[in-house]
C-alpha cells in the first residue's frame, strides 16, 4: 500500500523557518517524481514545487521562488520543504503528493495527509 | 499560465440524482486534466486523469469526458460518500501545475 506521510509543520512566527518531511513506503520511492502542494484554511490547492527522481529538475510556484527549497534522499525514502521567510498567507495545510509513473502525466496519483503550518506571532 | 475555472462554486443534488461539474480551461490542454475528490480534513484524492480514465477503485458511476478546453466529471448516481469538493487539474503545460477554485458537491 502506497504511503506518504508529512510531518514538520507546526506554530512559526512571521519571518521563522521550517523543514516540512515527507516519508514514503509501499512503492520505489527513488522511481518517482514529487510535488509539494498546499491549501489554506478554506480554500483551493496551489502547486508549490516539483522534483524529479533523481533530483536533476526541480521547479517552484512564483510564491514561492527563492523562500522555498525542495529536496530529497532516496536512500531515506523522503522528499523535504524547507520554508523560510515564512509570511501570514503561508499558513496552510502543506502535502506531499507523487505524480504519476507515465512519462509526460503529471497528475498526482497518492497524497499525505498533509502537514499545517501556522505563521503567527 | 493556464487558469483553470470550475463551475458552480457550489452544486445542490439530491441523493441518488446525477451531477455534473464543469472545468474550462484558459489554453488548450488536449486531454491532460485531472479530477480529484477531497472531504472534509482529508487529503484530495485522485478519481480521473487524461480526463477521462478512471483511478484504480474509483467506481464507474464517475465518469470524465471533455478534451481540447471544455471538461465535465459526472457522478451518475449520487451516494452520501459523494458529497466533497471536486478539483479540476492540468498538467498540459507547465510548471505551474494549475487547479481549479472547486466546486463543492452539496446535499439537496
Amino acid at each position: 500500500e502506497v504511503q506518504l506521510v508529512e510531518s514538520g509543520g507546526g506554530l512559526v512566527q512571521p519571518g521563522g523557518s521550517l523543514r516540512l518531511s515527507c516519508t514514503a513506503s509501499g512503492f520505489t520511492f527513488s522511481d518517482y517524481s514529487m510535488n509539494w502542494v498546499r491549501q489554506a484554511p478554506g480554500k483551493g490547492l496551489e502547486w508549490l514545487s516539483y522534483i524529479t527522481s533523481s533530483s536533476g529538475t526541480i521547479y517552484y510556484a512564483d510564491s514561492v521562488q527563492g523562500r522555498f527549497h525542495i529536496s530529497r534522499d532516496n536512500a531515506k525514502n523522503s522528499v523535504y520543504l524547507q520554508v523560510s521567510g515564512l509570511r501570514a498567507e503561508d499558513t496552510a495545510v502543506y502535502y506531499c503528493a507523487r505524480v504519476s509513473p507515465s512519462r509526460g502525466y503529471y497528475y498526482l496519483d497518492y497524497w499525505g495527509q498533509g502537514t499545517l503550518i501556522t505563521v503567527s506571532s | 499560465e493556464i487558469v483553470m475555472t470550475q463551475s458552480p462554486a457550489t452544486l445542490s443534488v439530491s441523493p441518488g440524482e446525477r451531477a455534473t461539474l464543469s472545468c474550462r480551461a484558459s489554453q488548450n490542454v488536449f486531454s491532460k486534466v485531472a479530477w480529484y475528490q477531497q472531504k472534509p480534513g482529508q487529503a484530495p484524492r485522485l478519481l480521473i486523469y487524461s480526463a477521462s480514465i478512471r483511478a484504480t477503485g474509483i467506481p464507474a458511476r464517475f465518469s470524465g469526458t471533455g478534451s481540447g478546453t471544455e471538461f465535465t466529471l459526472t457522478i451518475s448516481s449520487l451516494q452520501s460518500e459523494d458529497f466533497a469538493v471536486y478539483y479540476c487539474q492540468q498538467y498540459n503545460n507547465w510548471p505551474p501545475i494549475t487547479f481549479g477554485q472547486g466546486t463543492r458537491l452539496e446535499i439537496k
